[in-house]
């Protein structure tokens, strides 16, 4: 398995251009998340989902969208980046059940000038 | 509301001394607490989790509902213990559940 899986590793963005990060995950677990890691600030969840066609915002949703066609995939979506959306963000993902332990994506680092 | 403190950004210690990263909760359920560490390069991935009462790598965290801490311990500290820490809490909904994060603690084992 390849666990979670996040595409891209680092992008550059200008001002006011639009991006997708992608997120797969191969274990088949219902649960989904978008986190932000910004210096000293520690992950702040974005937007999360519970299965398929289900998503819901949490703490620090505004400037990004995300949608869950499928289980495998939950994409984040930047419609017009700002300097404040540099950060690194983090994707993760759980099974239904179990220990409750998050399995991590690698992480994508994006930078907006 | 739900909380997770951690007072610490950053602790250095010597190798072979004791470790103490300090973990405070606020949170009106029962609560479900975990330690997740990111070494250099690497991504985050869990450590320990309070409901499992286990020792991993040396590390042993306890549950102090009375304190509503979470602090994680380890007797010796090794240079590979150096890492970002973060506790983080459940929070269940009715159909959700999600992790809240501390800030997190920079560990740096200093040889």
């Amino acid at each position: 398995n390849a666990g979670v899986t996040q595409t891209p590793k680092f992008r550059i963005l200008k001002i006011g251009q639009s991006m997708t990060l992608q997120c797969a995950q191969d274990m088949n677990h219902n649960y989904m998340y978008w986190y932000r890691q910004d210096p000293g600030m520690g992950l702040k969840l974005i937007y999360y989902s519970v299965g398929a066609g289900i998503t819901d915002k949490g703490e620090v949703p505004n400037g990004y969208n995300v949608s869950r066609s499928t289980t495998e995939d939950f994409p984040l979506r930047l419609e017009l980046a700002a300097p404040s959306q540099t950060s690194v963000y983090f994707c993760a993902s759980k099974g239904q059940g179990g220990t409750g332990e998050l399995f991590f994506g690698e992480g994508s680092r994006l930078t907006v000038l | 509301a739900q909380r997770v403190t951690q007072p610490e950004k950053l602790l250095s210690v010597f190798k072979g001394a004791p470790v103490e990263l300090k973990c405070n909760y606020s949170y009106s359920g029962s609560p479900e607490l975990f330690w997740y560490v990111q070494y250099s390069r690497q991504r985050l991935q869990l450590l320990l989790r309070h409901i499992s009462r286990e020792s991993i790598k040396g590390f042993t965290a306890d549950l102090n509902k009375g304190e509503t801490s979470f602090h994680l311990k380890k007797p010796f500290a090794q240079e590979e213990d150096s890492a970002m820490y973060y506790c983080a809490l459940i929070m269940r909904g009715a159909g959700s559940y999600q992790l809240t994060f501390g800030k997190g603690t920079k560990l740096s084992v200093i040889p």
